[in-house]
């Protein structure tokens, strides 16, 4: 089954906007990682939290994970019409390091 | 580099064919694996690979086989194709889903690589 459950499922704001999508696990994890998937492409890498950090930034992004409630969050401030696009998390799990589990993903929309 | 290739990009099946979607890499990761995905479903682990000779089963291995004779290269096979196949199919490779520091002074990110995909339509 998936590890991973994004919410929310679709997501559209305004450019300037934040974005804020959530993601639950079941399981235990060694890292989180959050990942983007532009329309007909393959995904790309976007940041990773370990389990043992609260929150991580990368430019426009900041990531939170908070595992007593096994959940993370991406917020991407300022949003661009250019950040349209799906974001997924995957988590990669403390009993099997060999295999990366993923959400459903959340559609972002950003309207120009 | 090329990064992650998949071929083909789109294929059109008969119900029982069989094919192979290809898969190579020129970054000398030892982790391949290959994912389905279907709307409403993200993407779905069929199969892994941690080395060259080393394959193992992920969420929805049933209906694909897997080898791994070398470590560019990482082929799915569907044995006899069946409509609920038909997906979208994405190959990934890393080094490791662990952050640690590499040679020269840079740093392994912990990231799967993806392929651009395989759309395979089974009528």
């Amino acid at each position: 089954s998936q590890q991973g459950e994004e919410d929310p499922q679709a997501l559209s704001i305004q450019e300037g906007e934040n974005a804020t999508m959530n993601c639950s696990y079941k399981t235990s994890i060694n890292n989180l990682q959050w990942y983007r998937q532009n329309s007909g492409r393959g995904l790309v890498h976007l940041i990773l939290i370990r389990s043992n950090e609260r929150e991580k930034h990368s430019g426009r992004l900041r990531v939170t994970l908070d595992t007593s409630k096994k959940s993370s969050s991406l917020l991407i401030t300022a949003s661009r019409a250019a950040d349209t696009a799906s974001y997924f998390c995957a988590t990669v799990r403390v009993y099997n390091n060999n295999d990366m589990r993923f959400g459903a993903g959340t559609r972002l929309t950003v309207k120009p | 580099n090329a990064g992650v290739t998949q071929t083909p990009k789109f294929q059109v099946l008969k119900t029982g064919q069989s094919m192979t979607l290809q898969c190579a890499q020129d970054m000398n990761h030892e982790y391949m694996s290959w994912y389905r995905q279907d709307p409403g479903m993200g993407l779905r682990l069929i199969h892994y690979s941690v080395g060259a000779g080393i394959t193992d089963q992920g969420e929805v291995p049933n209906g694909y086989n897997v080898s791994r004779s070398t470590t560019e290269d990482f082929p799915l096979r569907l044995l006899s194709a069946a409509p609920s196949q038909t997906s979208v199919y994405f190959c990934a490779s890393s080094y490791s889903f662990a952050i640690y520091p590499l040679a020269g002074g840079s740093a392994n990110t912990g990231e799967l690589f993806f392929g651009e995909g395989s759309r395979l339509t089974v009528l």
